[in-house]
């Protein structure tokens, strides 16, 4: 499948920063979405985005559908210590049936 | 969403053998996926498992070595065979609900394995 280029690959920080990851890709997504998978568990979905240029949020975390369709954003603001865990980012290759290509994950650390 | 379940949940194996991992869904979806990750490594798609048809291989990955059937729209099965160590990884189905588009994918809890 197409890389994904997911960065930061990991971060620690005090609870009550912000937190930005992002994605970029050289191809075009129809679709990108963002995971977290907790040690043990499977990834949960967090955000979906349709739209080039679209901005999503799901309580404290807002997530963007680049212009260029080619890059996507998440923001995790005012962290918690169970935010703790990876986050993956995922696409939809246009012209590529449903496959979702994913990112390597953000290594996201917490201290109280 | 969908409520996703996964049998076993982990499992230690020996090389050459075969293990069978299920999965069920608590509605009838029409696509059903099937993810391969890798110790310490993100997801790749192993097979997407359309009820009433073939399941659909990505490159790298071939029918012999990871069979699947779907026998209806809520239920998938996936086996790996003839294991060696390099198949230990997580294994984990995601399926697609109605109303959301084919690309919107829920993952199930995963199965652990470990080959001996």
């Amino acid at each position: 499948g197409q890389q994904l280029n997911q960065s930061p690959q990991s971060m620690f920080i005090q609870e009550g920063e912000d937190v930005s990851m992002n994605c970029t890709s050289s191809s075009i997504f129809n679709t990108w979405l963002w995971y977290k998978q907790d040690p043990g568990e499977g990834p949960v979905l967090l955000i979906a985005l349709y739209k080039a240029g679209e901005l999503t949020s799901n309580g404290r975390l807002t997530a963007q559908f680049g212009i260029t369709r080619k890059d996507s954003f998440l923001n995790i603001s005012a962290s918690i210590p169970s935010d703790v865990g990876i986050y993956f980012c995922a696409g939809q290759l246009q012209n590529s049936g449903y496959a979702l290509n994913f990112g390597k994950g953000t290594s996201l650390l917490v201290t109280p | 969403s969908a409520v996703i379940s996964q049998k076993p949940s982990r499992d230690i194996c020996q090389r050459g053998t075969s293990l069978t991992i299920q999965c069920q869904v608590d509605s009838q979806v029409t696509m059903m996926f099937w993810y391969r990750q890798q110790p310490g490594q993100s997801l790749t798609l192993i097979a997407t498992a359309n009820q009433g048809s073939e399941a659909t291989y990505e490159s790298g990955f071939v029918i012999d070595k990871f069979p699947i059937s779907r026998p209806n729209l809520t239920f998938s099965t996936l086996t790996v065979s003839n294991m060696s160590p390099e198949d230990s990884s997580i294994y984990l189905c995601s399926v697609a609900p109605p109303g959301q588009g084919f690309e919107t994918q829920y993952f199930g809890p995963g199965t652990r394995l470990l080959v001996l």
